[in-house]
């Protein structure tokens, strides 16, 4: 079972803000960072090394974290946004890298 | 345009072998750490092997650690995975993936390009 624990399901209304959290021991020591996946895809970076987006994700995606808590924001939610969303930072030991249990996102 | 085309997928019994292969283009392999991760049917991420850029650290998932190997090529642009000893748990979509960088980092994984995934069936 995953040391990374999100909330299975989130729903926001089209332009609001939506949090996406992933809590975990580990996080007081190594940060998360946050992957997309849409049905039938492969999973796709939108937040590393706490602040960073890689080319192409739009700056409504920002991350933010305290103590045992990462977080992902959405501002502005778009119906392209639904999706899966995933944590990744390192095991309670520090020796693994480990995904959190996903969050479906829900745009309504 | 960086492509990571994975194969070698397959349905194997309990208890046998098989070896994937993702093929690289659209960058210089050796520069990069690269990484696999696996999906059950409709389950979550799992990360399951590491690789940096020259074969010189190299991690794995306690679930597979001794039974599976990763392995690279540079010369051919190639990622492997050797997995033995394959278990029915093992049953999942397996993506390759490419690091931000050369080397493993003492953080979280930065995947910045994935394959499609090969999908792998343990079952007798």
């Amino acid at each position: 079972s995953s040391e990374l624990t999100q909330d299975p399901a989130v729903s926001v209304a089209l332009g609001q803000t939506v949090k996406i959290t992933c809590q975990g021991d580990s996080l007081r020591s190594y940060y998360a960072n946050w992957y997309q996946q849409k049905p039938g895809q492969a999973p796709v970076l939108v937040l590393y090394g706490k602040i960073n987006r890689p080319s192409g994700i739009p700056d409504r995606f920002s991350g933010s974290s305290s103590g045992n808590t990462a977080s992902l924001t959405i501002t502005g939610a778009q119906a392209e946004d639904e999706a899966d969303y995933y944590c990744n930072s390192r095991d309670s030991s520090g020796k693994h890298y480990v995904f959190g249990t996903g969050t479906k996102v829900t745009v309504l | 345009e960086v492509q990571l085309v994975e194969s070698g997928g397959g349905l194997v019994q309990p208890g046998r072998s098989l070896r994937l292969s993702c093929a690289a283009s659209g960058f210089t392999f050796d520069d990069y750490a690269m990484h696999w991760v696996r999906q059950a049917p409709g389950k979550g991420l799992e990360w399951v092997s590491s690789i940096n850029w020259n074969s010189y650290t190299i991690a794995y998932a306690d679930s597979v650690k001794g039974r599976f190997t990763i392995s690279r090529d540079n010369a051919k642009n190639s990622l492997y995975l050797q997995m033995n000893s394959l278990r029915p748990e093992d049953k999942a979509l397996y993506y390759c993936a490419k690091d931000i960088g050369p080397n493993l980092v003492p953080t979280a994984l930065a995947l910045d390009y994935w394959g499609q995934g090969t999908l792998v069936t343990v079952s007798s």
